[in-house]
Protein backbone atom coordinates (compact mmCIF):
# COMPACT_ATOMS: atom_id res chain seq x y z
CA UNK A 1 0.00 0.00 0.00
CA UNK A 2 1.49 3.45 -0.75
CA UNK A 3 2.40 5.85 2.00
CA UNK A 4 0.94 9.38 3.22
CA UNK A 5 2.16 11.65 4.46
CA UNK A 6 -0.19 13.89 6.54
CA UNK A 7 1.00 17.54 9.08
CA UNK A 8 1.38 16.43 12.59
CA UNK A 9 -0.77 18.81 14.04
CA UNK A 10 -3.41 21.40 12.83
CA UNK A 11 -5.56 24.11 14.79
CA UNK A 12 -8.96 25.28 13.51
CA UNK A 13 -11.33 27.85 15.18
CA UNK A 14 -15.20 26.56 16.14
CA UNK A 15 -17.48 26.89 13.23
CA UNK A 16 -14.86 27.43 10.39
CA UNK A 17 -14.33 24.64 8.07
CA UNK A 18 -11.36 22.31 8.75
CA UNK A 19 -9.00 21.41 5.61
CA UNK A 20 -6.86 18.35 6.53
CA UNK A 21 -4.17 17.58 3.51
CA UNK A 22 -2.93 14.00 3.03
CA UNK A 23 -0.22 14.13 0.26
CA UNK A 24 0.00 10.06 -1.62
CA UNK A 25 2.08 10.61 -4.30
CA UNK A 26 3.21 6.74 -5.01
CA UNK A 27 -0.59 5.64 -5.42
CA UNK A 28 -1.44 3.39 -7.86
CA UNK A 29 -4.56 3.36 -10.21
CA UNK A 30 -6.60 0.80 -8.07
CA UNK A 31 -5.74 2.41 -4.24
CA UNK A 32 -8.57 4.12 -2.68
CA UNK A 33 -8.01 6.97 -0.33
CA UNK A 34 -9.66 6.43 3.43
CA UNK A 35 -10.24 8.77 6.06
CA UNK A 36 -10.58 7.74 9.73
CA UNK A 37 -10.53 9.71 13.15
CA UNK A 38 -9.77 8.94 16.66
CA UNK A 39 -10.65 10.28 19.61
CA UNK A 40 -8.61 9.90 22.84
CA UNK A 41 -8.34 6.43 23.54
CA UNK A 42 -11.56 5.49 21.20
CA UNK A 43 -11.48 3.17 17.87
CA UNK A 44 -10.99 4.53 14.91
CA UNK A 45 -14.20 6.00 13.17
CA UNK A 46 -14.67 5.86 9.47
CA UNK A 47 -15.32 9.63 7.49
CA UNK A 48 -15.12 8.89 4.17
CA UNK A 49 -13.23 7.15 1.17
CA UNK A 50 -13.12 7.85 -2.57
CA UNK A 51 -11.12 6.71 -6.07
CA UNK A 52 -11.05 9.69 -8.12
CA UNK A 53 -13.64 11.42 -7.52
CA UNK A 54 -14.61 14.10 -5.00
CA UNK A 55 -16.88 12.73 -2.16
CA UNK A 56 -19.20 14.58 0.17
CA UNK A 57 -21.13 12.77 3.21
CA UNK A 58 -23.02 13.31 6.25
CA UNK A 59 -19.30 13.80 8.05
CA UNK A 60 -17.60 15.31 5.65
CA UNK A 61 -15.88 16.02 1.97
CA UNK A 62 -12.93 14.60 0.25
CA UNK A 63 -11.16 16.32 -2.63
CA UNK A 64 -9.20 14.39 -4.66
CA UNK A 65 -6.45 16.24 -6.86
CA UNK A 66 -6.52 15.37 -10.88
CA UNK A 67 -3.50 13.35 -10.73
CA UNK A 68 -4.70 11.47 -7.35
CA UNK A 69 -1.21 12.49 -5.59
CA UNK A 70 -3.09 14.73 -2.84
CA UNK A 71 -6.48 14.72 -1.28
CA UNK A 72 -7.88 16.86 1.49
CA UNK A 73 -10.74 16.12 4.05
CA UNK A 74 -13.08 19.41 4.93
CA UNK A 75 -15.20 19.19 7.68
CA UNK A 76 -17.62 21.98 6.90
CA UNK A 77 -18.18 23.32 10.25
CA UNK A 78 -15.76 22.14 12.99
CA UNK A 79 -17.05 21.32 16.30
CA UNK A 80 -14.82 20.63 19.44
CA UNK A 81 -16.56 16.93 19.24
CA UNK A 82 -14.06 16.85 15.81
CA UNK A 83 -11.20 17.39 17.69
CA UNK A 84 -9.20 14.03 17.24
CA UNK A 85 -6.36 12.75 15.20
CA UNK A 86 -7.27 11.99 11.57
CA UNK A 87 -5.52 9.24 9.29
CA UNK A 88 -5.20 9.43 5.67
CA UNK A 89 -4.57 5.69 4.48
CA UNK A 90 -4.60 4.63 1.08
CA UNK A 91 -5.28 0.81 0.19
CA UNK A 92 -6.02 -1.63 -2.65
CA UNK A 93 -9.21 -1.87 -4.11
CA UNK A 94 -10.78 -5.40 -5.77
CA UNK A 95 -9.66 -6.42 -9.40
CA UNK A 96 -6.94 -8.19 -7.37
CA UNK A 97 -6.63 -12.12 -7.02
CA UNK A 98 -3.70 -11.85 -4.21
CA UNK A 99 -5.49 -11.44 -0.93
CA UNK A 100 -2.83 -9.65 1.72
CA UNK A 101 -4.11 -6.20 0.82
CA UNK A 102 -7.44 -6.40 3.60
CA UNK A 103 -5.26 -4.43 6.53
CA UNK A 104 -5.00 -0.79 6.99
CA UNK A 105 -1.71 0.72 7.28
CA UNK A 106 -2.01 3.50 9.48
CA UNK A 107 0.35 6.46 10.11
CA UNK A 108 1.00 8.90 12.59
CA UNK A 109 -1.89 11.38 11.34
CA UNK A 110 -2.66 14.69 12.05
CA UNK A 111 -3.81 15.86 15.35
CA UNK A 112 -6.46 18.14 15.27
CA UNK A 113 -7.70 20.85 17.18
CA UNK A 114 -10.51 22.49 17.63
CA UNK A 115 -10.22 26.43 19.32
CA UNK A 116 -13.55 27.82 20.89
CA UNK B 1 -27.73 -1.54 13.06
CA UNK B 2 -25.38 -2.42 15.82
CA UNK B 3 -21.81 -1.65 15.57
CA UNK B 4 -18.39 -3.71 16.10
CA UNK B 5 -18.29 -5.03 20.16
CA UNK B 6 -15.38 -6.10 21.96
CA UNK B 7 -15.65 -7.56 25.48
CA UNK B 8 -14.14 -6.87 27.68
CA UNK B 9 -13.67 -3.19 27.36
CA UNK B 10 -10.61 -3.25 30.47
CA UNK B 11 -8.58 -6.08 31.54
CA UNK B 12 -5.29 -6.05 33.94
CA UNK B 13 -3.22 -9.16 33.42
CA UNK B 14 0.41 -9.99 35.13
CA UNK B 15 3.16 -11.35 33.27
CA UNK B 16 3.08 -14.79 32.33
CA UNK B 17 -0.42 -14.87 32.02
CA UNK B 18 -2.67 -15.23 28.89
CA UNK B 19 -5.42 -13.59 27.67
CA UNK B 20 -8.42 -13.75 25.15
CA UNK B 21 -10.63 -11.09 23.54
CA UNK B 22 -13.98 -11.24 22.35
CA UNK B 23 -15.06 -9.60 19.01
CA UNK B 24 -18.35 -9.33 17.50
CA UNK B 25 -18.65 -8.32 13.87
CA UNK B 26 -21.16 -5.90 12.71
CA UNK B 27 -24.06 -7.90 11.55
CA UNK B 28 -23.56 -9.76 7.38
CA UNK B 29 -19.45 -8.60 7.69
CA UNK B 30 -17.61 -11.84 7.27
CA UNK B 31 -14.13 -10.43 7.79
CA UNK B 32 -12.98 -9.56 11.43
CA UNK B 33 -9.25 -7.62 11.74
CA UNK B 34 -7.33 -7.33 14.89
CA UNK B 35 -4.80 -4.44 15.52
CA UNK B 36 -2.63 -3.74 18.38
CA UNK B 37 -2.47 0.55 19.36
CA UNK B 38 0.62 1.83 21.32
CA UNK B 39 1.56 4.95 22.19
CA UNK B 40 5.47 3.85 20.56
CA UNK B 41 4.28 1.87 17.60
CA UNK B 42 0.91 3.19 17.28
CA UNK B 43 -1.89 1.38 15.22
CA UNK B 44 -0.38 -2.11 13.97
CA UNK B 45 -2.21 -4.66 11.66
CA UNK B 46 -1.83 -8.13 13.78
CA UNK B 47 -4.48 -10.38 11.51
CA UNK B 48 -7.63 -11.03 9.85
CA UNK B 49 -10.18 -13.93 10.06
CA UNK B 50 -12.86 -14.37 6.89
CA UNK B 51 -15.01 -17.44 6.72
CA UNK B 52 -12.94 -18.96 9.79
CA UNK B 53 -9.38 -18.64 7.62
CA UNK B 54 -6.79 -16.57 8.62
CA UNK B 55 -6.39 -14.46 5.04
CA UNK B 56 -3.85 -12.09 6.01
CA UNK B 57 -1.23 -11.87 9.22
CA UNK B 58 1.26 -9.06 10.56
CA UNK B 59 4.23 -9.02 11.83
CA UNK B 60 3.69 -10.39 15.19
CA UNK B 61 4.98 -12.96 17.73
CA UNK B 62 3.82 -16.41 17.63
CA UNK B 63 2.09 -15.82 21.32
CA UNK B 64 -0.38 -13.76 19.60
CA UNK B 65 -3.08 -15.13 18.31
CA UNK B 66 -6.74 -15.88 16.69
CA UNK B 67 -9.81 -17.86 15.77
CA UNK B 68 -13.50 -17.20 13.99
CA UNK B 69 -16.07 -18.85 14.30
CA UNK B 70 -18.88 -19.84 12.03
CA UNK B 71 -21.34 -17.07 13.18
CA UNK B 72 -17.95 -14.41 12.28
CA UNK B 73 -17.17 -13.61 16.12
CA UNK B 74 -13.77 -13.63 16.91
CA UNK B 75 -11.28 -14.36 19.41
CA UNK B 76 -7.87 -12.94 19.89
CA UNK B 77 -5.05 -15.06 22.28
CA UNK B 78 -2.08 -13.51 24.07
CA UNK B 79 -0.10 -16.35 25.94
CA UNK B 80 2.78 -15.47 28.11
CA UNK B 81 1.77 -11.66 28.71
CA UNK B 82 4.70 -9.05 28.55
CA UNK B 83 4.45 -5.76 30.26
CA UNK B 84 5.05 -4.48 26.22
CA UNK B 85 1.68 -6.53 25.20
CA UNK B 86 0.22 -3.47 27.38
CA UNK B 87 -2.04 -1.87 24.65
CA UNK B 88 -5.36 -0.99 23.10
CA UNK B 89 -6.47 -3.85 21.40
CA UNK B 90 -9.04 -3.04 18.30
CA UNK B 91 -11.07 -5.05 16.10
CA UNK B 92 -12.39 -3.95 13.22
CA UNK B 93 -15.29 -5.58 10.86
CA UNK B 94 -15.92 -5.94 6.85
CA UNK B 95 -18.10 -6.98 4.82
CA UNK B 96 -15.73 -9.18 2.31
CA UNK B 97 -13.16 -7.73 0.66
CA UNK B 98 -11.74 -3.97 -0.16
CA UNK B 99 -12.99 -1.66 -1.06
CA UNK B 100 -15.28 -2.49 1.63
CA UNK B 101 -14.69 -0.32 4.25
CA UNK B 102 -13.20 -1.88 8.22
CA UNK B 103 -15.18 -0.64 10.72
CA UNK B 104 -13.92 -0.41 14.49
CA UNK B 105 -15.19 -1.49 17.84
CA UNK B 106 -14.57 0.84 20.62
CA UNK B 107 -11.10 -1.36 21.56
CA UNK B 108 -10.05 -3.43 24.67
CA UNK B 109 -7.49 -2.00 26.83
CA UNK B 110 -5.07 -4.52 28.29
CA UNK B 111 -2.38 -3.76 30.87
CA UNK B 112 -0.13 -5.79 31.88
CA UNK B 113 1.48 -5.23 35.13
Amino acid sequence: DAKTTQPTSMDCAEGRAANLPCNHSTISGNEYVYWYRQIHSQGPQYIIHGLKNNETNEMASLIITEDRKSSTLILPHATLRDTAVYYCIVRVGKGLTNFGNEKLTFGTGTRLTIIP
Amino acid sequence: KAGVTQTPRYLIKTRGQQVTLSCSPISGHRSVSWYQQTPGQGLQFLFEYFSETQRNKGNFPGRFSGRQFSNSRSEMNVSTLELGDSALYLCASMKNRPPDTQYFGPGTRLTVL
